[in-house]
């Protein structure tokens, strides 16, 4: 299966602890976008990034959220001292292009539960 | 900023049924827009989309028209099936952003009885 491939599927995690959530993006694609989705909510963008660049991070919150996609491995989420609000799921998508109608491959997510 | 409506759900319908689902957007730019479907504990599939004015998308049944003119896309099937029933978001991309970041519709969750 060549899809966008998260781990874990579900992470556990108790109040101040750290979480980390990985994505490996479809073969060829070199674009990924990381979303959250609260439960009986929309996804809501995150962050953008590109090999070794974040490009958009115009999501994330400004404390304890980062991510990198380094030029070898996956692309990671990383949530410092997580709190109960965390709990989500996180989907990862990629993309061949920065722009040009390509739609985005998302993968299956990381159900985050904080306890 | 960009933003998208979508009719509330959930709706239940039974097989055969037709189906709508409402979907309205506001963007500054020229959007490229989509329907997801999410089937439970997965992630999100591509339905269909339509990147310019008067676009139809299609795929499965499924239909939408790109309307600029109500700014709307919504979502159209003539006959209903069990295997239908999942949560549909409508989302938007905007070009003009530089990337191709989607903004959600809070979703519908749909479901068709037998």
């Amino acid at each position: 299966n060549a899809g966008v491939m998260q781990n874990p599927r579900h992470l556990v995690r108790r109040r101040g602890q750290e979480a980390r959530l990985r994505c490996s993006p479809m073969k060829g694609h070199s674009h990924v976008y990381w979303y959250r989705q609260l439960p009986e909510e929309g996804l809501k963008f995150m962050v953008y990034l590109q090999k070794e660049n974040i490009i958009d991070e115009s999501g994330m919150p400004k404390e304890r959220f980062s991510a990198e996609f380094p030029k070898e491995g996956p692309s990671i989420l990383r949530i410092q001292q997580v709190v109960r609000g965390d709990s989500a799921a996180y989907f990862c998508a990629s993309s061949p292009r920065p722009v040009g109608n390509q739609p985005q491959h998302f993968g299956d997510g990381t159900r985050l539960s904080i306890l | 900023g960009d933003s998208v409506t979508q009719m509330e759900g959930p709706v239940t319908l039974s097989e055969e049924a037709f189906l709508t689902i409402n979907c309205t957007y506001t963007a500054t730019g020229y959007p490229s827009l989509f329907w997801y479907v999410q089937y439970p504990g997965e992630g999100l599939q591509l339905l269909l989309k339509a990147t310019k004015a008067d676009d139809k998308g299609s795929n499965k049944g499924f239909e939408a028209t790109y309307r600029k003119e109500t700014t709307s896309f919504h979502l159209e099937k003539g006959s209903v099936q069990v295997s239908d029933s999942a949560v549909y978001f409508c989302a938007l991309s905007d070009p003009s952003t530089g990337n191709e970041k989607l903004t959600f519709g809070t979703g519908t969750r749909l479901t068709i009885i037998p």
